[in-house]
């Protein structure tokens, strides 16, 4: 899986949007981009992926650069529920078999 | 419905004892994964399972710790001999079959040693 590279911090006011960067510009032509996040004192939940067209569901947005070597997670009114850490992942299709490879993603930090 | 399970949620443990964390699954789910997570870090593979069968331990650290799941349901992580190195949150993680992308996971147990 290609590797990705993440800004350490960033912080969001409530209510606005929050854009979290992510890097991937050694991903292979059929490997997809995962978002997932961990809140304090929980596990990581899976928040979208996509593949090159942009996506969007109930929690977040992912828009993928046309090169598809970056990426940029979405949440459009960011609440002090999404303060997290964020990890971009890329994976190959069916990797079902393999582990989730995680690096130190994002600490988001909304503020109200 | 009941998400992944983890138990307990904290453990301490002294240096050199035997520990066992239990991780009960999404029912009917085929794959699982046990993580270790060092603070400040994002988890780290440790083992897989697909059903009963033991796929991949190349994450395992140390000939110490062992993983189990017997009926291809609940399975067990035990670490032997417990050391300092060994305090981290434990994570487990399930998804319905082989090929689903989505992994589902639990709380994860936190595990200090002393």
């Amino acid at each position: 899986d290609a590797k990705t590279t993440q800004p350490t911090s960033m912080d969001c006011a409530e209510g606005r949007a929050a854009n979290l960067p992510c890097n991937h510009s050694t991903i292979s032509g059929n490997e997809y981009v995962y978002w997932y996040r961990q809140i304090h004192s929980q596990g990581p939940q899976y928040i979208i992926h996509g593949l090159k067209n942009n996506e969007t569901n109930e929690m977040a947005s992912l828009i993928i650069t046309e090169d598809r070597k970056s990426s940029t997670l979405i949440l459009p009114h960011a609440t002090l529920r999404d303060t997290a850490v964020y990890y971009c992942i890329v994976r190959a299709p069916n990797s079902g078999n393999t582990p989730l490879v995680f690096g130190k993603g994002t600490r988001l930090s909304v503020i109200a | 419905g009941a998400g992944v399970s983890q138990s307990p949620r904290y453990k301490v443990a002294k240096r050199g004892q035997d520990v066992a964390l239990r991780c009960d699954p999404i029912s009917g789910h085929v794959s699982l994964f046990w993580y270790q997570q060092a603070l400040g870090q994002g988890p780290e593979f440790l083992t897989y399972f697909q059903n009963e069968a033991q796929l991949d331990k190349s994450g395992l650290p140390s000939d110490r710790f062992f993983a189990e799941r017997p009926e291809g349901s609940v399975s067990t992580l035990k670490i032997q001999r417990t050391q300092q190195e060994d305090s981290a949150v434990y994570l487990c993680a399930s998804t319905p079959y082989g090929s689903y992308n989505e992994q589902f996971f639990g709380p994860g147990t936190r595990l200090t040693v002393l």
